[in-house]
C-alpha cells in the first residue's frame, strides 16, 4: 500500500488562504469518505483537525476546512496564522489489508 | 482530562523483543477501538495495528503482521503491543491512538493520541 501523495511544502503570508492536496486511488481516498487530516508541531503528537473529509472535531478552528473530489482530498487553511506553521498529514481508510494509509506530509510555512 | 500515556520503549538489538503499554484516562476505555501508530525519525506516521473495543478483532499492517501482537485488558484499562523479531526499520516513536467512532466501527480517524514512546532497534 503506497502512501498518499502530498506536496512537500506550502507557504503563505499571514491572513492568506492555502490549500494542501492529498492524492490517492479508488482503493482509498476515492473509494471512501474517511479522509482525515492531522497537524503536527515538532516533537509533538499529531492532532486530528478534520475527519470524514470535511468535519471538524470540537475545539478545532473553523479556519480549517476539508473537501474531496475523486481521489484527491484537500485541506484549506484560511486566515493563515503563525501558529499554523507545522507539518500536515492526510490519511484515509483503505480496502487493502493495511487498513489506514497516511500521506507523505506537507510542511506549512508562514512567511 | 482525556489522555493516553505510553511506556515500555527503549533500545533493543535486532531480533529482540519489547512490549509497549498504553494507559488511558478520562474516558471509558472499553468503549473504543484502539490503535498503535508509529513514526520513524523524519518520516510520516504509519498505522501499525487496531484492536476492537472488546478485543474480538485485531488487524495489522503488512509490515508487522506475524511479528507484532496487539492486545488489551479492559479490566485494567491497558493497551499493549508485543513486538518480536524486531528489525532496524521498526525504529520509531510509537503512539497509541483512540479511534473516533468508538464501538460502532472503525474509520481510521484518531482523535486522541499519547505522547509516544521511542523504540530504537540497533546493535
Amino acid at each position: 500500500q503506497s502512501a498518499l501523495t502530498q506536496p512537500a511544502s506550502v507557504s503563505g503570508s499571514p491572513g492568506q488562504s492555502i490549500t494542501i492536496s492529498c492524492t490517492g486511488t479508488s482503493s482509498d481516498v476515492g473509494g471512501y469518505n474517511y479522509v482525515s487530516w492531522y497537524q503536527q508541531h515538532p516533537g509533538k503528537a499529531p492532532k486530528l483537525m478534520i475527519y470524514d473529509v470535511k468535519n471538524r472535531p470540537s475545539g478545532v478552528s473553523n479556519r480549517f476546512s476539508g473537501s474531496k473530489s475523486g481521489s484527491t482530498a484537500s485541506l484549506i487553511i484560511s486566515g493563515l496564522q503563525a501558529e499554523d506553521e507545522a507539518d500536515y498529514y492526510c490519511s484515509s481508510y483503505t480496502r487493502s489489508s493495511t487498513l489506514v494509509v497516511f500521506g507523505t506530509g506537507t510542511k506549512v510555512t508562514v512567511l | 482530562q482525556v489522555q493516553l500515556v505510553e511506556s515500555g520503549g527503549g533500545v533493543v538489538q535486532p531480533g529482540g523483543s519489547l512490549r509497549l503499554s498504553c494507559a488511558p484516562s478520562g474516558f471509558t476505555f472499553s468503549s473504543y477501538g484502539m490503535n498503535w501508530v508509529r513514526q520513524a525519525p523524519g518520516k510520516g506516521p504509519e498505522w501499525v495495528a487496531l484492536i476492537w473495543f472488546d478485543g474480538s478483532n485485531k488487524y495489522y499492517a503488512d509490515s508487522v503482521r506475524g511479528r507484532f501482537t496487539i492486545s488489551r485488558d479492559n479490566s485494567k484499562s491497558t493497551l499493549y503491543l508485543q513486538m518480536n523479531s524486531l528489525r532496524a526499520e521498526d525504529t520509531a516513536v510509537y503512539y497509541c491512538a483512540r479511534d473516533r467512532v468508538g464501538s460502532s466501527g472503525f474509520v481510521g480517524a484518531f482523535d486522541i493520541w499519547g505522547q509516544g514512546t521511542m523504540v530504537t532497534v540497533s546493535s
